[in-house]
């Protein structure tokens, strides 16, 4: 079985300033994980993720996650917020069946 | 990339009718689909994970005889929420997977139940 456990259900940032989304997983095995992002009332988006290759992933519009065996962790960074990056963004493991998704963590982009 | 399409995007029907949303992998087979219901504000609940020409596979806590899921090709399966109400309102959201197993989501369909 496995489950993933987003930190922050609401994170603020100013534009310009450093984005981190926390997210925790579990998996019985090498889990894939993914970070998804939803703009209101929009379907979902790959943002990036992992496979079991290079720990750090890259992914679209800046966005990077670093996969963190020992921790159990796999964050969502940012170096520099833009205004377009406010939407709900989901952490999510797959497992042999299905994927498992986080409860979301909203962000918002201060001007 | 591989794209999903939902039918239709938004539809807005009376109490007790029933609604067909279609789901369609457009640039690849998929032997398995998924059907995710998502109220506002709230994360992504699998609902049922359906297989081309057999039966779907529902979440605990779903009704298959309200959810009805068809899976008749590879490219195509449609959840028909039948004798629809208000509490049924929600943005349902198909998925695809594709032979190499990776997943890709359709846009969603909005459905408000007057």
């Amino acid at each position: 079985a496995q489950s993933v456990t987003q930190l922050d259900s609401h994170v603020s940032v100013s534009e310009g300033t450093p984005v981190l989304l926390r997210c925790n997983y579990s998996s019985s095995y090498s889990p894939s994980l993914f970070w998804y992002v939803q703009h209101p009332n929009k379907g979902l988006q790959l943002l990036l993720k992992y496979t079991s290759a290079a720990t750090l992933v890259k992914g679209i519009n800046g966005f990077e996650a670093e996969f963190k065996k020992s921790e159990t962790s796999f964050h969502l960074t940012k170096p520099s917020a833009h205004m377009s990056d406010a939407a709900e963004y989901f952490c999510v493991v797959s497992g042999a069946r299905q994927l498992t998704f986080g409860s979301g963590t909203q962000l918002t982009v201060l001007p | 990339g591989a794209v999903v399409s939902q039918h239709p995007s938004r539809v807005i029907c009376k109490s007790g009718t029933s609604v067909k949303i279609e789901c369609r992998s457009l640039d690849f087979q998929a032997t398995t689909m998924f059907w995710y219901r998502q109220f506002p504000k709230q994360s992504l609940m699998l609902m049922a994970t359906s297989n081309e020409g057999s039966k779907a596979t529902y979440e605990q806590g779903v009704e298959k005889d309200k959810f009805l899921i068809n899976h008749a090709s590879l490219t195509l399966s449609t959840l028909t929420v039948t004798s629809a109400h208000p509490e049924d309102s929600s943005f349902y959201i198909c998925s695809a997977r594709d032979g190499r197993r990776s997943q890709y989501f359709g846009p969603g369909t909005r459905l408000l139940v007057l």
